[in-house]
This record gives C-alpha cells, structure tokens and sequence, in this order.
C-alpha cells in the first residue's frame, strides 16, 4: 500500500521567505508527527498530532513554525520569514492508533529545505 | 546530558563480520526501546522493538535492553552490505500517555563487501 509522501521533496529558498511543507500520512493513521533532522543534531520532534489536533507543539522551535492539519489528514508545516538556521531534512511519519502502538511510526522520505 | 546517547561512528566493518551497536539512556520511565534504520536520502524504517528488559531476535537481528544498567543493544549477525545505513535508537516513557520518542544521534555503519 501507499507510505506516507511528502512534498517537495527539495526546496531552495531564500532567506526571508515562507515555505510550505505538505505531509500525505498512511490512510487510516490518526497520529501524525513532524520531525527535523539535521547533521550532528539527530532526530529533533517538532509538533505531534492526533486527529486535527495537536496536543504537543512543545517542538516547534519559534513561532515562526506552526503546522496544521485538516480531515485527520494532511498536515502542512509553515515556516515564516526562513532564516539559514532553518536548513534541515524535515521528516513526517504517521502511526496507527498510538495508544497501543504509538513506538510503530512509519516514515515518509523527507523535505530537504535549504536557505540561501 | 541527552537523554539518549548514542556514539555516531562511522563504524566501516567486512561483510560477515558481527555487528554491535549500542545507546545508554538516563531516563528510567521508558518502557519501550526501539531500533530505526534510516537509508541515505530515506526516512527511518522501524527494525525491531523491545518492552522493558530482555532480548529479541528476528533473523539475523537481535535487539537486547538492559533496564538495570540502562543499556541498549543492536547485534547484526553474518553482515551483509545491504546493511550499510544509519541506525537510530530510541525510548519511549509510555506508549499509552506520551508518545514521545526519544531518540539518539544515530550510528552510520559500512558493511564492505
């Protein structure tokens, strides 16, 4: 069956800029996270959703960040006014029911984001 | 301190050779540890998991918690060069109110043919 997608998958931006990041979870999944991984810092958890709501943002790392996501569905992430920092692999997995196995998360390929 | 440590190699190995890759945590409320393998330009893949103390062996991996000393394992046996990627591990306080994983850097092993 279909992995959870992401798109783009490259975005060159430059600083200043907003960029829009799109995440397409497995069907079915009601858990939903949004990762950033970059060298040297490892996996950095940014925001978790269950259902349309995010009961943990305790991640996003200014509040140039936010995220939603619609229809228990497809989750964007925003990220205003980029700055070089910002340069990372933004990672979204999704999980089935995660109160039983919220450890299972199943990735999708990532947005490479780099700010000029 | 990270709650997770894990030695980021790299680690360059033959192919056949065992494997050991390891992580430490201070947190004693996790209960789940997992085992993720990540493919250059791919997002993690979950390998195995573990609840509390114990092994588990699944073909030619076997995973190996040690709550006491607060020690995680990965043995890859017979290696293969397919095996080549990062390997991440990771905690969990409880799967059923927090689903937070903790995870570590990341070891990048080579398995050369």
């Amino acid at each position: 069956g279909a992995g959870v997608s992401q798109s783009p998958s490259n975005k060159v931006t430059e600083k200043g800029k907003d960029v829009e990041l799109r995440c397409d979870p497995i069907s079915g999944h009601t858990a939903l996270y949004w990762y950033r991984q970059s060298l040297g810092q490892g996996l950095e958890f940014l925001i978790y959703f269950q259902g349309n709501s995010a009961p943990d943002k305790s991640g996003l790392p200014s509040d140039r960040f936010s995220a939603e996501r619609t229809g228990g569905s497809v989750s964007t992430l925003t990220i205003q006014r980029t700055q070089q920092e910002d340069s990372a692999v933004y990672l979204c997995a999704s999980s089935p029911d995660p109160g039983v196995s919220s450890y299972e998360q199943y990735f999708g390929p990532g947005t490479r984001l780099t700010v000029t | 301190q990270k709650e997770v440590e894990q030695d980021p190699g790299p680690l360059s190995v033959p192919e056949g050779a065992i494997v050991s890759l390891n992580c430490t945590y201070s947190n004693s409320a996790f209960q789940y540890f997992m085992w993720y393998r990540q493919y250059s330009r791919k997002g993690p893949e979950l390998l195995m998991y573990t609840y509390s103390s114990g092994n588990k062996e699944d073909g030619r991996f076997t995973a190996q918690v040690d709550k006491s000393s607060k020690y995680i394992s990965l043995f890859i046996r017979d290696s293969q060069p397919s095996d080549s990627a990062t390997y991440l591990c990771a905690g969990q306080a409880n799967a059923g109110n927090n689903r937070k994983l903790i995870w570590g850097l990341g070891t990048s092993l080579a398995v050369n043919p």
